[in-house]
């Protein structure tokens, strides 16, 4: 069964410090990697996505990394701010690429 | 409406009695997806439409749950004789064509399910 492995489960950043959360993927046969944000009560929302013809892509203070050949993919959030605080899935398409399979979370609380 | 609108946002029933959960996808999304999510946990595919069909019924956890798709645009998952261990937060999500594999998803807040 298709797996994504997302760590650490939970993550607490001071205001200003850099968030990392990693992410580890097993099919290979759909190059999109996206990572969804969730609000508690909310549902998830499309945060930033990568399509790996680049090894990294950055939009504002959010950086996914991609090593390929580790079948891993990173999110990078600089100068973490209180508002960051949220859980952070990662995904990849499945075999067909009519769906998503999400790893586990990732809850991250930034400490004023 | 502009986004994906679920409802109920809250249901408590009683262990036993059957549920319906109802999505109204985003106008021209012809694909609609179901996930679960248990307290703190990650997201659980459940089921997947393209149109109307159902290609990917995989993710059912048990001939408890079945779901449907009238029209290419609401969607009904039910639940019979529910179980304590049902309880969980149901989102539902579409995107433009099998997007879902390498575009967007858009969800809804949820409903939110407690079985007592």
């Amino acid at each position: 069964q298709q797996q994504v492995k997302q760590s650490p489960q939970s993550l607490i950043v001071q205001k200003g410090g850099i968030s990392i959360i990693n992410c580890a993927y097993e099919n290979t046969a759909f190059d999109y990697f996206p990572w969804y944000q969730q609000f508690p009560g909310k549902g998830p929302a499309l945060l930033i996505a990568i399509r790996p013809d680049v090894s990294e892509k950055k939009e504002g203070r959010f950086t996914i990394s991609f090593n390929k050949s580790a079948k891993q993919f990173s999110l990078h959030i600089m100068d973490s701010q209180p508002g960051d605080s949220a859980t952070y899935f990662c995904a990849e398409p499945d075999n067909a690429g009519n769906m998503l399979t999400f790893g586990g979370g990732t809850r991250l609380m930034v400490k004023p | 409406g502009a986004g994906v609108s679920q409802s109920p946002s809250n249901k408590v029933t009683e262990k036993g009695k059957d549920v319906e959960l109802r999505c109204d996808p985003i106008s021209g999304h012809t694909a609609l997806y179901w996930y679960r999510q248990s307290l703190g946990q990650g997201l659980e595919f459940l089921i997947y439409f393209q149109g109307n069909s159902a290609p990917d019924k995989s993710g059912l956890p048990s001939d408890r749950f079945s779901a449907e798709r009238t029209g290419g645009s609401v969607s009904t998952l039910t639940i019979q004789r529910t179980q304590q261990e049902d309880s969980a937060v149901y989102l539902c999500a579409s995107s433009f064509g099998a997007g879902g594999g390498t575009g967007e998803l858009f969800f809804g807040e949820g409903s939110r399910l407690t079985v007592l």
